[in-house]
């Protein structure tokens, strides 16, 4: 198994400022992706995070908005850009190998 | 990636068997059935995956039918703690590219 903290676990940000999100991961793992779950809903895949390479994205979610890093193996960022009350919800990072994912405890972000 | 067909809500007695359905009549021969349960303000939590054999393990045990086109996840000895939404999810092995996209899932209340 693998166990994943996030940074910050929470944040009130105010509209039209970035937050960036970290994802560490306490053993090397091959798959990252991050995960956003708006108020009473399910989660939605945002984007897998690739090592050394251009994250690939989900439709309806681009790089500008979201830009993400990984640079190697236990690590990973999500920024969340030029926020809007619409971007309020749990951001979510998982990390896995070939079949089992395990996931943060998620980053509750409130715009104002 | 196919999709999957839960009941939204169920209801088990504590110290009874759960018994989550799931249909998924479009998966294809090389995707895995996965479940994952998130309780409330945590994030999702693994729990078992299976290809075409039954499968168990500490958590529950997965019976696939023999068309997999559906399955069902058994907790055995439903406790309130188990009170979560049960994700069904069909994909390929991470190795494979795979990712999982979250349906609606199943709300499991555990009652005294």
């Amino acid at each position: 198994s693998a166990v994943i903290s996030q940074k910050p676990s929470r944040d009130i940000c105010q509209r039209g400022t970035s937050l960036t999100i970290q994802c560490q991961v306490d053993s090397q793992v091959t798959m990252m992706f991050w995960y956003r779950q708006q108020p009473g809903q399910s989660l939605t895949l945002i984007a897998t995070a690739n090592q050394g390479s251009e994250a690939t994205y989900e439709s309806g979610f681009v790089i500008d908005k979201f830009p993400i890093s990984r640079p190697n193996l236990t690590f990973s960022t999500l920024t969340v850009s030029n926020m809007s009350p619409e971007d309020s919800s749990i951001y979510l990072c998982s990390a896995g190998t070939d079949y089992e994912q395990y996931f943060g405890p998620g980053t509750r972000l409130t715009v104002t | 990636d196919a999709k999957t067909t839960q009941p939204p809500s169920m209801d088990c007695a504590e110290g009874r068997a759960a018994n989550l359905p799931c249909n998924h009549s479009t998966i294809s021969g090389n995707e895995y059935v996965y479940w994952y349960r998130q309780i409330h303000s945590q994030g999702p939590q693994y729990i078992i995956h299976g290809l075409k054999n039954n499968e168990t393990n500490e958590m529950a045990s997965l019976i696939i039918t023999e068309d997999r086109k559906s399955s069902t996840l058994i907790l055995p000895h439903a406790t309130l703690r188990d009170t979560a939404v049960y994700y069904c999810i069909v994909s390929v092995a991470g190795n494979q590219g795979g990712k999982l996209i979250f349906g609606q899932g199943t709300e499991l209340s555990v009652k005294p």
